[in-house]
């Protein structure tokens, strides 16, 4: 059974950093582009960055609005994906899921349950 | 960024009714199209991937079609649980997009 488990969230000030984590299980975590989708209170959906399967090299790729703050990466040996965010701001409260690829590139299958950052001062 | 509009922004219908939901894509995507389903309190779900093709598990009363900048999910037959908020999302290029969401609620 695919599990994903995100921890890390919390209130953090603007201009802060906080480094989310998300736990897998149940899949060959190394194979699958993996990604982190965010969604702000009462609003829809953003992907904001993903991170390349085995097999093409560690590609990443991230929105406007968070390119040059944010950074994704993730341990094979311990099957964790992580994001690095730097100079946090109000907009970026959100719950930020974790999110496993499928086969198809740009398709998710599985969704962790979220994490909730909060940008306040 | 190719933008997503989907139509209408709440459907009110019975359970038994069609629904037929509608996203409309600012530029073509081919058929690089996904719907997802979302409940209050939960993460998305993956329904149908490629305009047409059903994800693991998914009743066949749920049905997507189109291709280029329009497309439909249609639910035929709808049941209680069919009632929450529906997104489209495009892969065709980054970066990936997903409409605002179509609430689905009982009348």
């Amino acid at each position: 059974e695919v599990q994903l488990l995100e921890s890390g969230g919390g209130l953090i000030q603007p201009g802060g950093s906080l480094r989310l984590s998300c736990a897998t299980s149940g899949f060959t975590f190394g194979t699958y582009a993996m990604s982190w989708v965010r969604q702000a209170p009462g609003k829809g959906l953003e992907w904001v960055s993903g991170i390349s399967g085995s097999g093409i090299g560690d590609y990443t790729y991230y929105v406007d609005s968070v390119k040059g703050r944010f950074t994704i990466s993730r341990d094979i040996s311990k099957n964790t994906l992580f994001l690095q965010m730097n100079s946090l701001r109000v907009e970026d409260t959100a719950v930020y899921y974790c999110a496993k690829g499928a086969a198809a590139l740009g398709v998710i299958d599985y969704w962790g349950q979220g994490t909730l950052v909060t940008v306040s001062s | 960024e190719i933008v997503l509009t989907q139509s209408p922004a709440t459907l009110s219908l019975s359970p038994g009714e069609r629904a037929t939901l509608s996203c409309r894509a600012s530029q073509s995507v081919s058929s690089y199209l996904a719907w997802y389903q979302q409940k209050p309190g939960q993460a998305p779900r993956l329904l149908i991937y490629d305009a047409s093709n059903r994800a693991t598990g998914i009743p066949g009363r749920l049905s997507g079609s189109g291709s280029g900048t329009d497309f439909t999910l249609t639910i035929s037959s709808l049941e209680p649980e069919d009632f929450a908020v529906y997104y489209c999302q495009q892969r065709s290029s980054w970066p990936y997009t997903f409409g605002q969401g179509t609430k689905l609620e009982i009348k």
